[in-house]
C-alpha cells in the first residue's frame, strides 16, 4: 500500500526553538499538503503546492512558518521561532488531482508537536 | 471563517443502531464533499464522497445524503458498529481551476467524536 510517511511522529521542544517536520508524498501525486489539527478550528489547512510549486500558503503565520518542497520526494513545514501556541498535530497529505472528480487525499500519520 | 461546520463536537450510539453525523457549508460554489474518518494517532482516512450533482450515495453500511438548497449533509452509518468509534471530518472542495488556487484543495470542519457503545 502507498503511504505518507511524516517524521518526526512526536517532536517536544522548547519555546524559540527550530521545529523542522517532514513529509514524503505519494510517487506520482501532483498535489502536497500540510493541514493542522487543533480542537477549535479542526483540520486547518496550512500550505499546498501542485507539481511542487506551492499555491496558497494563506492558513499559515508568515513570520514564523515555512513550508518548502525541495523535490518531488520531500515536503518540509519550518517553524522558527516555535511558540506553545504552535502545539499541535500536523498533518501532510498527498493527492492526485484531476479537473474532474472527486480528489481523495491520503493522509500521513501526523506529527505531534509540543513546544514548552 | 468556517466554511464548513459540524456542530455536533461527540454523538454516542448504541450497537446496531443507526448514526447520524451532519454537516453544513456556506459556499455554494462546493461542487464535491467528502467525509474522513480518523482513529487516535492516525491520519484521516477517507470513507465516502458525494457530487454535487448528487443527493446521495451509498457504500455498503456508509450513505450520504447531500441537501444543496440547505447546503447540509449527512452522513448516515447502518447498522452502527463499535469499530465505527473514531473522529468523522466533513470536507468540501471547490471547483477545481487549472489555474487557481483552489487546485483540488479540501475545506474540512471541526469533526463529531462518534462512540459506539457495545
Amino acid at each position: 500500500d502507498a503511504r505518507v510517511t511524516q517524521t518526526p511522529r512526536h517532536k517536544v521542544t522548547e519555546m524559540g526553538q527550530e521545529v523542522t517536520m517532514r513529509c514524503q508524498p505519494i510517487l506520482g501525486h501532483n498535489t502536497v499538503f500540510w493541514y493542522r489539527q487543533t480542537m477549535m478550528q479542526g483540520l486547518e489547512l496550512l500550505a499546498y503546492f501542485r507539481n511542487r510549486a506551492p499555491l496558497d500558503d494563506s492558513g499559515m503565520p508568515k513570520d514564523r512558518f515555512s513550508a518548502e518542497m525541495p523535490d518531488a520526494t520531500l515536503a518540509t513545514l519550518k517553524i522558527q521561532p516555535s511558540e506553545p501556541r504552535d502545539s499541535a498535530v500536523y498533518f501532510c497529505a498527498s493527492g492526485l488531482v484531476r479537473l474532474s472528480g472527486a480528489n481523495v487525499l491520503t493522509f500521513g500519520a501526523g506529527s505531534r508537536l509540543t513546544v514548552l | 471563517d468556517q466554511q464548513v461546520k459540524q456542530n455536533s463536537p461527540s454523538l454516542s450510539v448504541q450497537e446496531g443502531r443507526i448514526s447520524i453525523l451532519n454537516c453544513d457549508y456556506t459556499n455554494s460554489m462546493f461542487d464535491y464533499f467528502l467525509w474522513y474518518k480518523k482513529y487516535p494517532a492516525e491520519g484521516p482516512t477517507f470513507l465516502i464522497s458525494i457530487s454535487s450533482i448528487k443527493d446521495k450515495n451509498e457504500d455498503g453500511r456508509f450513505t450520504v445524503f447531500l441537501n444543496k438548497s440547505a447546503k447540509h449533509l449527512s452522513l448516515h452509518i447502518v447498522p452502527s458498529q463499535p469499530g465505527d468509534s473514531a473522529v468523522y471530518f466533513c470536507a468540501a472542495r471547490a471547483p477545481t481551476n487549472a489555474g487557481g488556487t483552489s487546485y483540488g484543495k479540501l475545506t474540512f470542519g471541526q469533526g463529531t467524536i462518534l462512540t459506539v457503545h457495545p
